[in-house]
């Protein structure tokens, strides 16, 4: 499985927007990143997925970068319940992904 | 949609015992759930994938004769944590493979395990 990098942690303002940075310069041609996010105690929430176009949904953008080995998750307002500890992973054709470290996300009143 | 549960949520045994973990899929068929195993302020680690009608395979390390897995139905995966002993204690999540959504896993909500 490629691996990822990610910051160990990073605050943001809420309402303001919040850029998670995400590299995972091995990644295959078929391997799709995917972005978890785990409030504590419970278990990890899907949020977005993409290949290689940039993806929208009610919660989060995705910005894949042209050569897939990096991206970003942006939320667009955040939220003090958006503070959790967010994974960016890359997902095998068989669905077995390896989760890294995170980034824990705090977001400030 | 796409909801995972897991039975029990947090359960405390005595050493030596056997308990065993449900993880359903609620609202879609899974051919594929996969175990994991969560330290605190640790990651989570893939214990096993579990695939609907066939043996799990197993990550390395993780013993399968210690954490037998079971998935009989298209919606149900067990997990028996075997003898259980002090350092199984952990928190254990199941997720689910939606088949058709580009390997998008689903997880429950996971089961706090305390063997004393």
């Amino acid at each position: 499985d490629a691996k990822t990098t990610q910051p160990p942690s990073m605050d943001c303002a809420e309402g303001r927007a919040a850029n998670l940075p995400c590299n995972h310069s091995t990644i295959s041609g078929n391997e799709y990143v995917y972005w978890y996010r785990q409030i504590h105690s419970q278990g990890p929430q899907y949020i977005i997925h993409g290949l290689k176009n940039n993806e929208t949904n009610e919660m989060a953008s995705l910005i894949i970068t042209e050569d897939r080995k990096s991206s970003t998750l942006i939320l667009p307002h955040a939220t003090l319940r958006d503070t959790a500890v967010y994974y960016c992973i890359v997902s095998t054709n068989a669905g077995k992904s390896t989760f890294g470290d995170g980034t824990t996300l705090t977001v400030k009143p | 949609g796409a909801v995972v549960s897991q039975h029990p949520s947090r359960v405390i045994c005595k050493s030596g015992t056997s308990v065993k973990i449900e993880c359903r899929s609620l609202d879609f068929q899974a051919t594929t759930m996969f175990w994991y195993r969560q330290f605190p302020k640790k990651s989570l680690m893939l214990m096993a994938t579990s695939n609907e009608g066939s043996k799990a395979t197993y990550e390395q390390g993780v013993e399968k004769d210690k954490f037998l897995i079971n998935h009989a139905s298209l919606t149900l995966s067990t997990l028996t944590v075997t003898s259980a002993h002090p350092e199984d204690s952990s928190f254990y999540i199941c997720s689910a493979r939606l088949a058709g959504s580009q390997e998008t896993q689903y997880f429950g909500p996971g089961t706090r395990l305390l063997v004393l």
